[in-house]
């Protein structure tokens, strides 16, 4: 079955700092990947997705790509603000993320010291 | 645009009473809805997915007859846990897509959180 592996939290940097988040995934076929936001008392926010091999999504500053040789996403940002500070959580469909399900990694919880 | 609300936010309930969870898409007409189950320190679990007037469809392990799924409508769906124990205990999140759309996303409440006593 399909399944997601993310890094474990919490996660502390100061702003301005480099971001990564490592993912990596096992899936059948070729799945969509996806890193969703959650900021404290709010649901899921699509941060960003990308749909097959080598495709770089990018949001608000954020980007990953996809890159099937490692079955990773990770998420990178250049300089993080306080206002990233959220749950962060990498995911995938078999489809293009509206008609399955989603496969959730178990989340990295991000703090940025001011 | 594409918001989604979940009722009510948290709720409390005695062993062996039913709860019912509603899901709302605000502004979009959802064509398919999914339920996910979320313990502390853990992913989310996708429970079932549902399409408005179709029975849903449930994970492998989850059972049909304790989470009563309905879809009736384009912006409803519902949750019943049935006869809630303490285990049945979490934090149940929705979301909710639109298909007829050309961007496929599935757009999340903000979850609601159950604790059985």
């Amino acid at each position: 079955g399909n399944s997601v592996t993310q890094m474990e939290g919490p996660v502390t940097l100061s702003e301005e700092a480099f971001l990564t988040i490592n993912c990596t995934y096992t899936a059948t076929g070729y799945p969509s990947l996806f890193w969703y936001v959650q900021y404290p008392g709010e649901g899921l926010q699509l941060l960003l997705k990308a749909t097959k091999a080598d495709d770089k999504g990018s949001n608000k500053g954020f980007e990953a790509t996809y890159r099937k040789e490692t079955t990773s996403f990770h998420l990178e940002k250049g300089s993080v603000q306080v206002s990233d500070s959220a749950v962060y959580f990498c995911a995938l469909s078999d489809s293009g993320g509206g008609a399955d399900g989603l496969t959730f990694g178990k989340g990295t919880h991000l703090i940025i010291q001011p | 645009g594409a918001v989604v609300s979940q009722h009510p936010s948290w709720v409390i309930c005695k062993s062996g009473t039913s709860v019912k969870i509603e899901c709302r898409s605000l502004d979009f007409q959802a064509t398919t809805m999914f339920w996910y189950r979320q313990f502390p320190k853990q992913s989310l679990m996708l429970m079932a997915t549902s399409n408005e007037g179709s029975k849903a469809t449930y994970e492998q392990g989850v059972e049909k007859d304790k989470f009563l799924i309905n879809h009736a409508s384009l912006t409803l769906s519902t949750l019943t846990v049935t006869s809630a124990h303490p285990e049945d205990s979490s934090f149940y999140i929705c979301s909710a897509s639109d298909l007829t759309r050309l961007q496929e996303t599935q757009y999340f409440g903000p979850g609601t959180r159950l604790l059985v006593l």
